[in-house]
């Protein structure tokens, strides 16, 4: 069961440089967000997709774009890195709903130099 | 606002300790829901409960116990006979509803890291 699957896994950017985060899960599940976690502040959430064909902002989306891409697959995208980006990124799933637990993947370490 | 606050930073026990992590959070809702998640060295989040604000019953499951109390706004963890397996950040959250009630968005405590040593 590969349940939510992250690509990469780490990766350094210069600043200015652009790059997408790849999420897929394989759960058939309708919600999916992405985070990230910095020392000292837990996670906080990004961008979110509560069904396909949807998606809205979270608490700090701005240097940020998504796509749901279909059911499975919802990437992020640094259209212009900053070094404030740094910072490991963890896509999640859910089946719906605010009472349904998030499953987690890997997450993606991020540097920008 | 809804706000999850988890004040120890950090936990230091020998093998075989008790250890409670504390969670106490705000919310003007009248139903919530509260998770608890594990990171353990090797990065990835684990989901290890949900409890639901209409349900207050303690609940154990192996050397885990979660403690509950509305009247506090606290929902903490404990950890039974404490073992090095055990080390990892613990993270409480508060699902709070996102539109039309699709997905929910989970608001984290900062997380308190646990060093289980031998």
């Amino acid at each position: 069961n590969a349940g939510v699957t992250q690509t990469p896994k780490f990766q350094v950017l210069k600043t200015g440089q652009s790059m997408t985060l790849q999420c897929a899960q394989d759960m058939n599940h309708n919600s999916m967000y992405w985070y990230r976690q910095d020392p000292g502040m837990g996670l906080r959430l990004i961008y979110y997709s509560a069904s396909e064909g949807t998606t809205d902002k979270g608490e700090v989306p701005n240097g940020y774009n998504v796509s749901r891409l279909n059911k499975r697959e919802f990437s992020l995208r640094l259209e212009s890195a900053a070094p404030s980006q740094t910072s490991v990124y963890f896509c999640a799933s859910s089946t719906g709903g605010r009472a349904q637990p998030q499953h987690f993947g890997d997450g993606t370490r991020l540097s920008i130099l | 606002a809804q706000k999850v606050t988890q004040a120890q930073t950090e936990i230091s026990v020998v093998e075989k300790e008790d250890v409670t992590l504390d969670c106490v959070y705000e919310t003007r809702d009248t139903t919530y829901y509260l998770f608890w998640y594990k990171q353990p060295p090797s990065g990835e989040l684990v989901f290890l409960i949900r409890r639901n604000s209409f349900d207050e019953q303690n609940e154990i499951s192996g050397r885990y116990s979660w403690n509950f109390q509305k009247s506090t706004s606290s929902f903490n963890f404990t950890i039974t006979a404490s073992q090095v397996v055990d080390s990892a950040v613990y993270f409480c959250a508060l699902s709070e509803a996102l539109i039309y009630n699709q997905g929910g968005k989970l608001i984290f405590g900062q997380g308190t890291e646990l060093s289980v040593k031998p």
